[in-house]
């Protein structure tokens, strides 16, 4: 029990599809992520919300577009994707207060899949 | 942009240490951590440096040194259940955490 959970766990779609992956965090934090993870690539940082607020794009291109409507919940909104975004897409969440570094809490992840 | 290195893969018999080196190059530097990924799971956090040394907790140990640039995770006794992907990453900013490619681990009996 990570505390973070993500749906959907599986997702085909085909490239002219629009969908929207969820996460939900349940342990109070004030910053949420989203990462993109290749199989043998690093995890890419794709998005950053604190207090729900954007503090970071990581060059990410437009066919992706978070959303977060609440420190709780996080969405990444998917639409006229390509075959290279198929991934492992993960997100975290951690408790951000001054110059204090906490750990990041993952989801389980959703493994997308493009057609 | 950010640079961390550590190896591919590694294999070690049940009840062996194995040392997981990593090497960075950053912009800047806030931390390291070390997180545990199995298979279709995940990342879990590990440990956490910040200072020069060696942090141990259980059968897990880190060490940090700053001017070299270097950590290590080292698993003592290994178990079946330690055959996982371990991640190094490099905090550099206020939130922001450059990752490895990860280092897979197999244990054999």
């Amino acid at each position: 029990e990570t505390g973070v959970t993500q749906t959907p766990r599986h997702l085909v779609m085909g490239m002219t599809n629009k969908k929207s992956l969820k996460c939900e965090q349940h342990l109070g934090h004030n910053a949420m992520y989203w990462y993109k993870q290749s199989a043998k690539k690093p995890l890419e940082l794709m998005f950053v919300y604190n207090f729900k607020e954007q503090t970071e794009n990581n060059s990410v291109p437009s066919r992706f577009s978070p959303e977060c409507p609440n420190s709780s919940h996080l969405f990444l909104h998917l639409h006229t994707l390509q075959p290279e975004d198929s991934a492992l897409y993960l997100c975290a969440s951690s408790q951000e207060a001054g110059d204090n570094s906490y750990e990041q809490y993952f989801g389980p992840g959703t493994r997308l899949t493009v057609t | 942009g950010q640079n961390i290195d550590q190896p591919t893969e590694m294999t070690a018999t049940e009840g062996a240490i194995v040392q997981i080196n990593c090497t960075y190059q950053t912009s800047g530097f806030n931390g390291l951590f070390w997180y545990q990924q199995h298979a279709g799971e995940a990342p879990t956090f590990l440990s956490y440096n910040v200072l020069d040394g060696l942090e141990e907790k259980g059968r897990f140990s880190s060490f940090l040194s700053r001017s070299k640039g270097y950590s290590y995770l080292l698993l003592k006794e290994l178990q079946m259940k330690d055959s996982a992907s371990y991640l190094c990453a490099v905090r550099d900013g206020d939130y922001k955490l450059s990752f490895g490619a990860g280092t897979t681990v197999t244990v054999r009996a």
